[in-house]
């Protein structure tokens, strides 16, 4: 019953460094999506991906990227990290896409750039 | 982008209360989820709404799909100290059903 793996939990960095936030399911879902969680602002999607090979923009895709070579995994790359990226990071994943597909969230990255 | 306003934003209760938050949108929805996040943990799935007019209960909580498919409500009956956390609605709009959209959160305070 691992569900939704996150790693790792907490995480500081300095400015400039790049880190990579690893995600893994082993429900067989084929969508999975990367947000991030600001005081007062909700989550905010990052990128998500409808399956293996295939990725896409969220609503605050700058200075990230992702990758999705297996059905398990979706890590998520800082290329140069800043301050303004200091959040918590949530991976979410669901059987397949589309409005009736709830998704299933991880316990999050807590991250921190100094 | 398609926001959702949800209210209220704090809520500071006395155990046994009923509550009952809201979420908004000027644009239609085609699902409606509500979420409660404990601290330090991951947002983890109430409630799901497919349905326009759908009303929903799980357990002291019931969540409904507005009618005109721009708002949903959850209402929780005889909060117990565990009901404490913050609560999220998010929707799938109904153009670009692949990106979720969240409120802002109701955080719910309880006193016993």
């Amino acid at each position: 019953n691992a569900g939704v793996t996150q790693t790792p939990k907490f995480q500081v960095l300095k400015t400039g460094q790049s880190m990579t936030l690893q995600c893994a399911q082993d429900m067989n879902h084929e969508y999975m999506s990367w947000y991030r969680q600001d005081p007062g602002m909700g989550l905010r999607l990052i990128h998500y991906s409808v399956g293996a090979g295939i990725t896409d923009q969220g609503e605050v895709p700058n200075g990230y990227n992702v990758s999705r070579s297996t059905t398990e995994d979706f890590p998520l790359r800082l290329l140069s990290a800043a301050p303004s990226q200091t959040s918590v990071y949530f991976c979410a994943s669901s059987r397949s896409q589309g409005s009736n597909q709830p998704q299933h969230f991880g316990d999050g990255t807590r991250l921190s750039i100094l | 982008g398609q926001q959702l306003n949800q209210s209220p934003q704090s809520m500071f209760i006395q155990e046994g209360e009923d509550v009952s938050m809201n979420c908004t949108s000027s644009s239609i929805f085609n699902t409606w989820l509500w979420y409660k996040q404990d601290p330090g943990e991951g947002p983890v799935l109430l409630i799901a709404l497919y349905k326009a007019g759908e009303l929903t209960s799980n357990g002291r909580l019931t969540a409904q799909f507005g009618i005109t498919r721009k708002d949903s409500f959850l209402n929780i009956s005889a909060s117990i100290p565990s009901d404490v956390g913050i609560y999220f609605c998010a929707g799938f709009p109904r153009q670009g059903a692949q990106k979720l959209v969240f409120g802002q959160g109701t955080r719910l305070t309880i006193n016993p």
